[in-house]
């Protein structure tokens, strides 16, 4: 079975610019949700989706927004980039308890 | 809100026993659960406590009081392999829904 896949593994971005990020869930998972990693500090809860539907949101401004497809994979949007926007973004797909989480797409924001 | 404690850093040597803490305070909790990840690397699931007591998986055992609202990771027979962090993370329903609050992390350093 494969894993949780992200893409892209890396992305350098502008100010300004923006970005969108990918995730596959693990095959009869429905749940997505994506997490933002500072360096050094624990992962942040941006979202959580199940059969297409918002089921949770952070603490995160409006320039991010997800979206889940039939299929259940899932895409997160980020506008309007800032230098503070530079982080390990995890995507993880859970049947129940235990959340298994994509290598993560790491964006640099310049 | 949710916010959780848990040490910074850790160091132990090979062989030994290694606990982490962690203390929370959450709304709407369900559950408490570990994290391990490696430098460059995604975090990898490694247990769940939704009850009180002790849960045993090889090396590793996990526990909770929720009268507490405290959890401890038991990493035994410490392997140079275990140097990671440790995230301790509540999984709880309330305003934002359901999710998954981690803590600040564990860096946890095994020396020979």
């Amino acid at each position: 079975d494969a894993g949780v896949t992200q893409s892209p593994t890396h992305l350098i971005k502008t100010r300004g610019q923006q970005v969108t990020l990918r995730c596959s869930p693990i095959s009869g998972h429905k749940s997505v949700s994506w997490y933002q990693q500072v360096l050094g500090q624990g992962p942040q809860f941006i979202f959580q989706y199940y059969e297409k539907e918002e089921r949770g949101r952070g603490n995160f401004p409006d320039r991010f927004s997800a979206r889940q497809f039939p299929n259940y994979s899932s895409e997160l949007n980020v506008n309007a980039l800032l230098l503070g926007d530079s982080a390990l973004y995890l995507c993880a797909s859970s049947p129940d308890i235990g959340y298994t989480f994509g290598s993560g797409t790491r964006l640099t924001v310049v | 809100g949710q916010s959780l404690e848990q040490p910074s850093e850790v160091t132990a040597v090979e062989g030994a026993i290694v606990q982490i803490n962690c203390t929370y305070q959450t709304s709407g909790f369900y559950g408490l659960s570990w994290y391990q990840q490696h430098d460059g690397g995604a975090p990898t699931f490694l247990s769940y406590n939704a009850l009180d007591g002790l849960e045993e998986t090889g090396r590793f055992s996990s526990f909770l009081s929720r009268s507490d609202s405290y959890g401890y990771l038991l990493l035994q027979e410490l392997q140079m392999k275990d140097s990671a962090s440790y995230f301790c993370a509540v999984r709880a329903h309330n305003n934002a829904g359901n999710m998954l609050t981690f803590g600040g992390g564990t860096r946890l350093m095994v020396k020979p």
